[in-house]
């Protein structure tokens, strides 16, 4: 079985600044690893994924993360946040399987609120 | 190319009513997916189809919830009856490989 831990349930930031939202996670097996981004009154978007290869994954909108196995972390970071970044963000992982997503276990949310 | 889409997008209804939720996938997506996210909580796994067969309902709460996909097209969740604590946000996803998400319906049970 798979959980996911994201550290902070909220965070805000002045706009331009830098941001790192925490993601751990544990596995008994090998996992994929995901963010994805909710907008105010929308579905849920992702933003990247880490399958295999390189640990540093660049996703959209200026997002990257790293997966660090020993410390089983994925944060996500950006160097410099816009007011359009106000959204929701979840960690999730799923078993990994051929390169296709299987179910999907997710973190509880981080809310990132970019203030001017 | 059109998204996940589900309908309705919010629901009210009252404790012992029945409530229908509909998921239409992207065309070509064989496996589809339920979440449900209550307030609060993280976002839950309900069920997986491949087609129009059930691959893993593991995460369906208990018996009043019933999901079905009609020929390997849409998908509907049907819950009979609403309880109190089925009050959350529904997602659907669809994926050949990667999931897309649907905006989800937001159920409410008064």
């Amino acid at each position: 079985a798979q959980s996911v831990t994201q550290l902070d349930s909220q965070v805000p930031v002045f706009e331009e600044a830098p941001v790192e939202l925490r993601c751990n996670y544990s596995s008994s097996v090998s996992v994929y690893l995901f963010w994805y981004v909710q907008y105010p009154n929308q579905g849920l978007q992702l933003l990247l994924k880490y399958l295999s290869g390189s640990t540093l994954v660049k996703g959209i909108n200026g997002f990257e993360a790293e997966f660090n196995k020993s410390q089983t972390s994925f944060h996500l970071r950006k160097p410099s946040v816009h007011i359009s970044d106000t959204a929701e963000y979840f960690c999730a992982v799923s078993a990994a399987a051929g390169g296709s997503q299987g179910n999907l276990i997710f973190g509880k949310g981080t809310k990132l609120s970019v203030k001017p | 190319e059109a998204g996940v889409t589900q309908f309705p997008s919010h629901s009210v209804i009252e404790k012992g009513q029945t409530v229908t939720l509909r998921c239409d996938p992207i065309s070509g997506h064989d496996n589809l997916y339920w979440y449900r996210r209550v307030m609060g909580k993280e976002i839950k796994f309900l069920l997986h189809f491949v087609k129009e067969s059930k691959q893993d309902e593991s995460g369906m709460p208990n018996n009043r919830f019933l999901a079905e996909r009609t020929g390997g097209t849409y998908s509907t969740l049907k819950v009979q009856p609403a309880e109190l604590e089925d009050s959350g946000v529904y997602f659907c996803a669809s994926s050949f490989y990667e999931q897309y998400f649907g905006p989800g319906t937001r159920l409410t049970v008064t």
